[in-house]
């Protein structure tokens, strides 16, 4: 496997359910990204994960919860999803993380999941 | 707070010709990236071209350029040669210290 995987792919889900997405990247990079893209708005920032330590997190609501066990590894945990959680998560690796500010840091995206919540 | 305005929701053109999409920001950071990416129907976002603020020379990636006018703070990516593969979402995004701004994304469909 090359650049960053995310499984599943496509995703349908009841309100109840729990699931988790699974991100992987095999770039050696240090800092790993969820995001979220709803039909008819900008990509939204989720979380961001430098060195296996969480930054950054852009208030999102608390059905949704990451996990980073290493640097190679990022999950996001799901549970008591409603409705308009439906969109494309996507996960991203860039090299520096943190500590040498992303401002200027590519990242590398993966194919994402296509989450429907019903 | 950073801001990235893409105002054409949709362009078209012809295989072969150029195209410019357009692309302005805005933020008081005086370090900053600006980056294209490319979205296709798959939803795979595909990074193509990077410029950073103190970058004197406009980036260029094969048939990708970056017009870079920090004063006017546009980073418009030009296309040579539209090739049918290139029909997708592009979007232009701004780094900041621990985030990416992106804007909505324009539509680009390349015709034979």
């Amino acid at each position: 496997e090359t650049g960053v995987t995310q499984t599943p792919r496509h995703l349908v889900m009841g309100m109840t359910n729990k699931k988790s997405l699974k991100c992987e990247q095999h770039l050696g990079h240090n800092a790993m990204y969820w995001y979220k893209q709803s039909a008819k708005k900008p990509l939204e920032l989720m979380f961001v994960y430098s060195l296996e330590e969480r930054v950054e997190n852009n208030s999102v609501p608390s059905r949704f919860s990451p996990e980073c066990p290493n640097s190679s590894h990022l999950f996001l945990h799901l549970h008591t999803l409603q409705p308009e959680d439906s969109a494309l998560y996507l996960c991203a690796s860039s090299q520096a993380g943190i500590a040498g500010g992303i401002s200027t840091d590519t990242q590398y995206f993966g194919p994402g999941t296509r989450l429907t919540v019903l | 707070a950073q801001k990235i305005t893409q105002t054409q929701p949709g362009m078209f053109v012809q295989e072969k010709e150029a195209v410019t999409l357009d692309c302005t920001y805005d933020t008081s950071d005086q370090s900053y990236g600006l980056f294209w990416y490319k979205q296709p129907s798959s939803g795979e976002m595909i990074f193509l071209i990077y410029q950073g603020s103190y970058d004197e020379q406009n980036a260029t990636e094969g048939r990708y350029s970056l017009n870079f006018q920090k004063a006017r703070k546009s980073a418009n990516l030009v296309i040579s040669a539209s090739q049918l593969g290139d029909s997708a979402m592009y979007f232009c995004a701004m780094g900041g210290y621990s985030t990416l701004t992106f804007g909505k994304g324009t539509m680009l469909l390349v015709s034979p």
